[in-house]
């Protein structure tokens, strides 16, 4: 078991550029969930869906910010227009069935927007 | 909002020392995890339970739901425990976000 795989792993993107973030869950693994992980800010919840439907986005900024799971093997975080304040390690990890299950995490992408 | 404050914020010790980290929340916590990350590193789910004592190891976590706090003991500490231990807490419910403490800072010197 590869556990939760995230590309790249790192990522340097000029101001007002996008970036894509791409996270493959652990094979079986019905929720995925997107953190992010700041110094100032430590580890913040963005969004989890399950089976591929969105559940929860309370914690996605609501501008430039989405996500999307076209199928059971990966999810995208898209940020478009990146500012410097974006540049954070993004996490993603995925659990068997949602709810309160223990969550798995991948090695993370580290976003540096100049 | 919900909030998690961890106690300490550092801690050295000699190796073979015992460590007890605390973790409390704000709000009702219907179970905690508790996760390790060495720096620039994945992390590392070591522990998950909603009530109760569970053990594993050299690492015991207790949680008193009703009391909003948790614990993770270390026993025997040794020099590659080095790192954070971050506490997480889920709310409840149908709710299956991770509220993340800012964890603790673990430095085991031999």
């Amino acid at each position: 078991n590869a556990g939760v795989i995230q590309t790249p792993r790192h990522k340097v993107t000029g101001k007002g550029q996008e970036a894509t973030l791409w996270c493959e869950p652990i094979s079986g693994h019905s929720a995925v969930f997107w953190y992010r992980q700041t110094i100032v800010q430590g580890l913040e919840f963005l969004t989890y869906f399950r089976n591929q439907a969105p559940i929860d986005d309370s914690g996605m900024p609501k501008e430039r910010f989405s996500a999307q799971m076209p199928n059971q093997s990966h999810s995208t975080l898209k940020i478009q227009s990146t500012q410097p304040q974006d540049s954070a390690v993004y996490l993603c990890a995925s659990s068997h069935w949602g709810g309160q299950d223990t969550q798995y995490f991948g090695p993370g992408t580290r976003l540096l927007v100049l | 909002g919900q909030q998690v404050q961890q106690s300490p914020a550092s801690l050295v010790l000699q190796e073979g020392e015992n460590a007890e980290l605390q973790c409390n929340f704000s709000s009702t916590a219907t179970r905690l995890q508790w996760f390790y990350q060495r720096p620039g590193g994945s992390l590392v789910s070591l522990l998950s339970n909603p009530s109760g004592t569970k053990h594993t190891g050299r690492l015991t976590s207790t949680t008193v739901t009703k009391e909003r706090r948790g614990s993770l003991h270390i026993s025997s500490s040794q020099i590659t425990d080095s790192g954070t231990y971050l506490c997480a807490m889920f709310s409840g419910g149908s709710n299956a976000k991770l509220t993340f403490g800012k964890g603790t800072k673990l430095s085991v010197k031999s």
